[in-house]
């Protein structure tokens, strides 16, 4: 059983560009939870999704963001017309259970915005 | 909203001593769990605990839940240099999913 597949590991985008990133949950895992780190900081909730759906995005900036978990491939987290301040590391969190326990985590996508 | 606080942020001991992490919310939580994160790593999961009062031990590790619900603390013993890392605390509230972290205990271990 492979754990929860982020990728790629490292982006590096230039101010105004896209960036894609990819989440494959665990196998058996249907709640996917989208977090982002800055350096020396925890973990902050931006979105959660289950199949098809977005259940909360209320951690997620209103403009320029946007997840889904389409009925087949992986959870997408976009962003669009990055700035520096998007630079961060963003972690893909699985869960078989709907209030986030024992959540596992990817080994994210470090974002660079040059 | 809810706040995790976690106390110290960063804790430098000899190999050999002990180490101790502190969590607080200001709310009672539903649940808290553990995570270890290595320097460029990502949160690796190590506990969660649910019950008032729970005490829960893994190896050298030992995981406490206030009678409250509102704090809990890790402690190891006897560090090690394979202990060196980020230990966060991640709670949750009624049956709200989302994990609200607190910033976390960097722990290096000097052999």
């Amino acid at each position: 059983n492979a754990g929860v597949m982020q990728n790629p590991r490292h982006l590096v985008r230039r101010r105004g560009q896209e960036a894609r990133l990819r989440c494959s949950p665990m196998k058996g895992h249907s709640h996917v939870y989208w977090y982002r780190q800055l350096p020396e900081e925890g973990l902050k909730f931006m979105v959660y999704l289950q199949k098809e759906n977005i259940i909360d995005e209320s951690g997620m900036p209103k403009e320029r963001f946007s997840a889904e978990f389409p009925k087949e491939g992986p959870s997408i987290l976009r962003i669009q017309q990055v700035v520096r301040g998007d630079s961060a590391a963003y972690f893909c969190a699985s869960s078989p259970h709907r209030d986030g326990t024992e959540a596992f985590f990817g080994q994210g996508t470090r974002l660079t915005v040059v | 909203g809810q706040q995790v606080m976690q106390i110290p942020q960063y804790q430098h001991v000899q190999e050999g001593e002990d180490f101790t992490t502190y969590c607080n919310s200001s709310t009672t939580l539903s649940n808290i769990q553990w995570y270890k994160q290595r320097p460029g790593g990502h949160p690796v999961f190590l506990i969660q605990l649910v019950k008032s009062g729970e005490v829960k031990k893994q190896k050298r590790l030992t995981f406490q839940f206030g009678e409250a619900k509102k704090n809990s603390s890790l402690h190891i013993t006897a560090t090690q240099t394979t202990d060196v890392g980020t230990y966060f605390c991640a709670g949750t509230r009624g049956s709200n999913y989302k994990l609200t972290f607190g910033k976390g205990t960097l722990l290096t271990v000097n052999p």
